[in-house]
């Protein structure tokens, strides 16, 4: 049982270029989610989803994109890569609202 | 909207001993859920305990407990007899009834000196 892996874990990207974070999980998991980690700023919501074919914005969605097209993946994309959106990535998932999130291990990412 | 605050940005613990996280949390909701996530340098994000609003009872895991104070808007964290492997950033999060959403407060960044 993987629970929820991502991919990369560490990314450099220069300004302008575009780029997808991958997020699967195994726990056949309807919530998922996208989180940014900033010092001092906690975790923030980007995107999420309740469900294959749904998806909707989080707190701050600016420059970034997402489909669910299965149960089990919710990639990320990076439209065109800003210095703004250096930060650690993580994806999450719950079977449902009382639970917890299940996090993956993060991917740090650098915007140059 | 919900806030979540966590007033003390670092505390530190002699290992062994016990120690309390504050939370505080800002909502007109009634049904929600409470998390305490911990996360070690190794960066993952894990989840330590859950509290449901509409429970009295304070959740226990093991070493960890809380102390949720529903009309105060309050949910403490406590670790007893302090393990190095403790040491890490914890964050209060709140959760509405029927929301996506995860509301983090900022963290605490807890050291256990040995």
């Amino acid at each position: 049982n993987a629970g929820v892996t991502q991919t990369p874990k560490f990314q450099v990207l220069k300004t302008g270029q575009s780029m997808t974070l991958q997020c699967a999980q195994d726990m056949n998991h309807e919530y998922m989610s996208w989180y940014r980690q900033d010092p001092g700023m906690g975790l923030r919501l980007i995107h999420y989803s309740v469900g294959a074919g749904i998806t909707d914005q989080g707190e701050v969605p600016n420059g970034y994109n997402v489909s669910r097209s299965t149960t089990e993946d919710f990639p990320l994309r990076l439209l065109s890569a800003a210095p703004s959106q250096t930060s650690v990535y993580f994806c999450a998932s719950s079977y449902s609202i009382q639970d917890g999130y299940t996090f993956g291990s993060g991917t740090r990412l650098t915007v140059v | 909207a919900q806030t979540v605050t966590q007033s003390q940005p670092e505390m530190s613990v002699q290992e062994a001993e016990t120690v309390t996280l504050s939370c505080t949390y800002d909502t007109s909701e009634s049904d929600y859920y409470l998390f305490w996530y911990k996360q070690p340098p190794s960066r993952q994000m894990i989840l330590v305990i859950r509290q449901e609003a509409y429970k009295q009872q304070n959740a226990t895991e093991n070493r960890f407990s809380v102390n949720f104070q529903k009309a105060a808007k309050s949910f403490s964290l406590k670790i007893s007899d302090s393990q190095l492997g403790d040491a890490a950033m914890y964050f209060c999060a709140y959760r509405s009834e029927g929301a996506q959403k995860l509301v983090f407060g900022q963290g605490t960044r807890l050291t256990i000196n040995p």
